[in-house]
């Protein structure tokens, strides 16, 4: 089963480049969303989405921009990285918004130089 | 706001030896509580939840009972393996919408032979 699947795994920008991170999940969920994850401070969302066709901020939205494409797949996407964007990214989806069982994939490390 | 605090890691223990990692909550409502689990190079995954006072989860050996005389939800195994070593986050919903879930920040379990 694949689950949720994330690219890529690795990345390194430099300041200002841009970016897409791609999120895939093959368990027809309805809800998807981005967290990052920072030394000492847990996750924290970015953005969600709870069906197709909507998104709304999360607690930490500046500097992103996402976009639901279908009911499968949701981008994440940096438009000019900073150094305070260096993180692990997950992406993750429930069946529905109010389903609290999350599952995440294995996560995006990126390094903005 | 609402928030979740976890002690500090990194947790080391022998094989066998008795495992609690502490957590507490602030929530002005009656949230849902969770675990969730990170084993190396993956995401998160629900280890288990309670969504009311007194309730226990458990789920492979670990239990958490959800105290709300002391804003506690903490995490219990009687034994511990080396296949247990990882990252543990406690977490909490208000239970209204996913997009509310509030993760601690984590503590890492090393268990050694």
């Amino acid at each position: 089963n694949a689950g949720v699947t994330q690219t890529p795994k690795f990345q390194v920008l430099k300041t200002g480049q841009s970016m897409t991170l791609q999120c895939a999940q093959d368990m027809n969920h309805n809800s998807m969303y981005w967290y990052r994850q920072d030394p000492g401070m847990g996750l924290r969302l970015i953005y969600y989405s709870a069906s197709e066709g909507t998104t709304d901020k999360g607690e930490v939205p500046n500097g992103y921009n996402v976009s639901r494409l279908n009911k499968r797949e949701f981008s994440l996407r940096l438009e000019s990285a900073a150094p305070s964007q260096t993180s692990v990214y997950f992406c993750a989806s429930t069946r529905t918004a109010t389903n609290e069982k999350l599952f995440f994939g294995s996560g995006t490390q990126l390094s903005v130089l | 706001g609402d928030s979740v605090t976890q002690m500090e890691g990194p947790v080391t223990l022998s094989e066998e030896a008795f495992l609690t990692i502490n957590c507490t909550y602030t929530a002005t409502g009656y949230p849902s509580l969770f675990w969730y689990v990170q084993y190396p190079g993956e995401g998160l995954q629900l280890l288990l939840k309670a969504t009311k006072a007194d309730d226990k989860g458990s789920n492979k050996g670990f239990e958490a009972t959800y105290r709300k005389e002391t804003t506690s939800f903490h995490l219990e195994k009687g034994s511990v393996q080396v296949s247990d070593s990882a990252v543990y986050f406690c977490a909490l919903s208000d239970g209204t919408g996913f997009q509310k879930l509030v993760f601690g920040t984590g503590t890492r379990l090393l268990v050694s032979p």
